[in-house]
């Protein structure tokens, strides 16, 4: 079946720090591939997608790249602020599987950034 | 604001007792809702589909009796764990569509002691 795996954590970094948090996939169809963010005490939130190959997709200055021939879709930021420290976590839905709205999600990354 | 909103956040209970969580579309409805379960260190599991006026969808290895849904409104979804132990301890999580897009709760925290 369809599956997510994701970069172990935790992470920490200081503040303007460089962040990546690698994300792999497998999946039998065309899957859509997004980073959802936990920031502590909330719930999941969108943090950006992507549709196709070669799609990028970004949001508060971070960026993931849909890499289709290596199945990954990495998530990264130029320089990290303490108001970034969260769980973060990449899924997938694979459209072929029907049920759009169902995902697979990786295990989380937590990230804590140091002033 | 919260779309989807869950309650409550956190919750103690017995073992042998009854819990309900409830998952609330906010200012839209939902026909379908998801909930989703979070051992510690482990990725975030789909459990069930739930699907207003029926049924809920389980996936594999989820019990049905164990994990009652009860989708009665199309605002409302609620998840019941019944005679809970502490493998059950847990964080769950729901989910909602809009459009195109998913909204989640805030998330359950369930400890059975």
């Amino acid at each position: 079946g369809d599956s997510v795996t994701q970069m172990e954590g935790p992470v920490t970094l200081s503040e303007e720090a460089f962040l990546t948090i690698n994300c792999t996939y497998t999946a039998t169809g065309y899957p859509s591939l997004f980073w959802y963010v936990q920031y502590p005490g909330e719930g999941l939130q969108l943090l950006l997608k992507a549709t196709k190959a070669d799609d990028k997709g970004s949001n508060k200055g971070f960026e993931a790249t849909y890499r289709k021939e290596t199945t990954s879709f990495h998530l990264e930021k130029g320089s990290v602020q303490v108001s970034d420290s969260a769980v973060y976590f990449c899924a997938l839905s694979d459209m072929e599987q029907g049920g759009s709205e169902k995902l697979v999600f990786g295990k989380g990354t937590k990230l804590t950034v140091n002033p | 604001g919260a779309v989807v909103s869950q309650h409550p956040s956190r919750v103690i209970c017995k073992s042998g007792t009854s819990v309900k969580i409830e998952c609330r579309s906010l200012d839209f409805q939902a026909t379908t809702m998801f909930w989703y379960r979070q051992f510690p260190k482990q990725s975030l599991m789909l459990m069930a589909t739930s699907n207003e006026g029926s049924k809920a969808t389980y996936e594999q290895g989820v019990e049905k009796d164990k994990f009652l849904i009860n989708h009665a409104s199309l605002t409302l979804s609620t998840l019941t764990v019944t005679s809970a132990h502490p493998e059950d301890s847990s964080f769950y999580i729901c989910s909602a569509s809009r459009g195109n897009t998913i909204y989640f709760g805030e998330g359950s925290w369930l400890t059975v002691v």
